[in-house]
């Protein structure tokens, strides 16, 4: 079993729409949690992090947070074209502060 | 959010040689820094942890001796790609925080080595 789990996708949704990213992670001591999204050829950008159950807004960004399922998500509102990325989860190891990374979700927001 | 700066953003360079990658953080200082690398279509891979003023920790399987890192600085920690082949050809990315918790991505090096 991987660390971090993502489905690689593509998850392909219109213009507008809510997109929907799911990660799952096997440390049940994790404790800090952290979405990036990463463009073709550039670096990964932090756009949420979280570290207690339940939901963390920002803007249209929404993450989600359930410990006792060990599952992480981010909800994009009115999705647009240029949200059209990969989207990196990532999860601190409970000793080392070491990022693990998923394998990342591609997302897809069609005109 | 914390400004990560690399150094350079490409280089080409011909098998056998060595090449150096600057991270800089520039508005804050940081006594740890973060070496990935990735890979097409991959996603990152941890090489090491660069502590400022002691050596560096590794991650399985990433030769020490290869890959040189340097953190002289609370603002500036180097990797040295030495003897550079055609398969360390990727994408090195550092980052670096102002706090415990988040991390900051600099922009990326893209190593060619022909």
């Amino acid at each position: 079993q991987k660390e971090v789990e993502q489905n690689s996708g593509p998850l392909s949704v219109p213009e507008g729409a809510i997109a929907s990213l799911n990660c799952t992670y096997s440390d049940r001591g994790s404790q800090s949690f952290f979405w990036y999204r990463q463009y073709s050829g550039k670096s990964p950008e932090l756009i949420m992090s979280i570290y207690s159950n339940g939901d963390k807004e920002d803007g249209r960004f929404t993450a989600q947070l359930n410990k006792a399922s060990q599952y992480v998500s981010l909800l994009i509102r009115d999705s647009q074209p240029s949200d059209s990325a990969t989207y990196l989860c990532a999860v601190r190891g409970r000793n080392t502060g070491k990022l693990i990374f998923g394998q990342g979700t591609t997302l897809q927001v069609k005109p | 959010g914390a400004v990560v700066s690399q150094h350079p953003s490409r280089v080409i360079c011909k098998s056998g040689t060595s090449v150096k990658i600057e991270c800089r953080s520039l508005d804050f200082q940081a006594t740890t820094m973060f070496w990935y690398r990735q890979f097409p279509k991959q996603s990152l891979m941890l090489m090491a942890t660069s502590n400022e003023g002691s050596k560096a920790t590794y991650e399985q399987g990433v030769e020490k001796d290869k890959f040189l890192i340097n953190h002289a600085s609370l603002t500036l920690s180097t990797l040295t790609v030495t003897s550079a082949h055609p398969e360390d050809s990727s994408f090195y990315i550092c980052s670096a925080g102002d706090s415990p918790y988040e991390q900051y991505f600099g922009p990326g090096t893209r190593l060619t080595v022909t």
